[in-house]
């Protein structure tokens, strides 16, 4: 079985200050990792991926992630944010042996002018 | 491709009615997920489809739940009877190779159940 815990429910930043939005995970297995977001009134869309290679992973609008296999990590991360950054946040692992995702419980970041 | 497409948007029912939720999976993706996103419990996977067969569906609630997917094409989850606890949004979404890549999320059926 796995599991994600997404240690911080809210996270209130100010424009242009950096974040980072946690993540952790456990699993019995190789992963794949996954943060997604999701704007108000919207589905999930995908923001970056971890599945081999560079621990550190880039995506979309600025943000990257990084892979700790020891602490079970992948927290998301941006050096500078903006008001359109408000959203919230889902960190999702994938196995390959079963082929589901799991969601965290998602962290609502809250940019502010 | 218009990606993954859910109807209705929006339902409003009785309690005691049936419902069904429909989606159109993008074309030549292999999996079709069922999410249920509710305040208390966050986003839950429901049931998942490989090639049009149930897979997995330890998360369906209980058995006034049911999804089917006819063909590659066509997906329903239909509940009946319907309970206001039921009230959630729910999300279909699809993805070519399962948990080892992107899934594509639709924009949710959201249900009110009263």
């Amino acid at each position: 079985a796995q599991s994600v815990t997404q240690l911080d429910s809210q996270v209130p930043v100010f424009e242009e200050a950096p974040v980072e939005l946690r993540c952790n995970y456990s699993s019995s297995v190789s992963v794949y990792l996954f943060w997604y977001v999701q704007y108000p009134n919207q589905g999930l869309q995908l923001l970056l991926k971890y599945l081999s290679g560079s621990t550190l992973v880039k995506g979309i609008n600025g943000f990257e992630a990084e892979f700790n296999k020891s602490q079970t990590s992948f927290h998301l991360r941006k050096p500078s944010v903006h008001i359109s950054d408000t959203a919230e946040y889902f960190c999702a692992v994938g196995d390959n042996a079963g082929n589901m995702l799991t969601f965290g419980g998602g962290t609502r970041l809250m940019v502010k002018p | 491709d218009a990606g993954v497409i859910q109807s209705p948007r929006h339902e409003v029912t009785e309690m005691g009615q049936e419902v069904t939720l429909r989606c159109k999976p993008i074309s030549g993706h292999d999996y079709l997920f069922w999410y249920r996103q509710t305040m208390m419990r966050g986003l839950e996977l429901l049931i998942y489809f490989n090639n049009n067969v149930p897979i997995d569906d330890s998360g369906m609630p209980e058995d006034r739940f049911s999804a089917k997917m006819p063909n590659a094409s066509f997906s329903t989850l239909k509940i009946q009877p319907s309970e206001p606890r039921d009230s959630a949004v729910y999300f279909c979404a699809s993805s070519p190779l399962g948990a080892a890549d992107e899934a594509f999320f639709g924009q949710g059926t959201r249900l009110t159940v009263v």
